[in-house]
């Protein structure tokens, strides 16, 4: 059974870069017409798409947050990562791994970790 | 980007009644929508994928369909175990978006 857990610090200064690990267990990053990504939700509103990493290392980003945002991946630890530099209390939110396949929707998630942006 | 306009934002059922939630996409999508169940605290499950076909263990009182580029999520009699939120999302085209979400409760 696939497993995401995602992994960081819970507490960001604004200006700085949040940082996020999501390790995948019971399957591997490496695994062909699979898209690793994250999406995070705000406290009580809505999920927005953060961007995605194919299994090749391709990226894509949502255009709202592509200035700021990379995503990368370490099949030697099994593992994903998203970098968010310039925070602001706007992006407090509870981030979320996932992975989809190719023209396909998000099937499995990671449990969720809430980054808080305070000085 | 597309726009999913989600409908109603909130709804509040009695054990046993058909709910219904609509979501209307912004352009053509064909079947790429999908809907999940979001319980507090807990992540997203994915429910239905490419609009109506069910995720393995969901149970047959919930299905979707699609006309055009309205699609329709549907409990045919609200458990209380459906209490939850719920949001369709588009996979057509990126960036891949999200409804505003509706939240079910019981009455």
């Amino acid at each position: 059974q696939l497993q995401l857990q995602e992994s960081g610090p819970g507490l960001v200064k604004p200006s700085e870069t949040l940082s996020l690990t999501c390790a995948v267990s019971g399957g591997s990053v490496s695994s062909s017409n699979y898209y690793w990504g994250w999406i995070r939700q705000p406290p009580g509103k809505g999920l927005e798409w953060i961007g995605s990493i194919y299994y090749s290392g391709y990226t894509y980003y949502n255009p709202s947050l592509k200035s700021r945002v990379t995503i990368s991946v370490d099949t030697s630890r099994n593992q994903f990562s998203l970098k968010l530099s310039s925070v602001t209390a706007a992006d407090t939110a509870v981030y979320y791994c996932a992975r989809r396949r190719s023209a396909a929707p998000f099937d499995y998630w990671g449990q969720g970790t809430l980054v808080t942006v305070s000085s | 980007d597309i726009q999913m306009t989600q409908s109603p934002s909130s709804l509040s059922a009695s054990v046993g009644d058909r709910v219904i939630i609509t979501c209307q996409a912004s352009q053509d999508i064909s079947n790429y929508l999908s809907w999940y169940q979001q319980k507090p605290g807990k992540a997203p499950k994915l429910l239905i994928y490419y609009a109506s076909n069910l995720e393995t263990g969901v149970p047959s009182r919930i299905s979707g369909s699609r006309s055009g580029t309205d699609f329709t999520f549907t409990i045919s009699s609200l458990q209380p175990e459906d209490i939850a939120t719920y949001y369709c999302q588009q996979y057509d085209n990126l960036p891949l978006t999200f409804g505003g979400g509706t939240k079910v409760e019981i009455k």
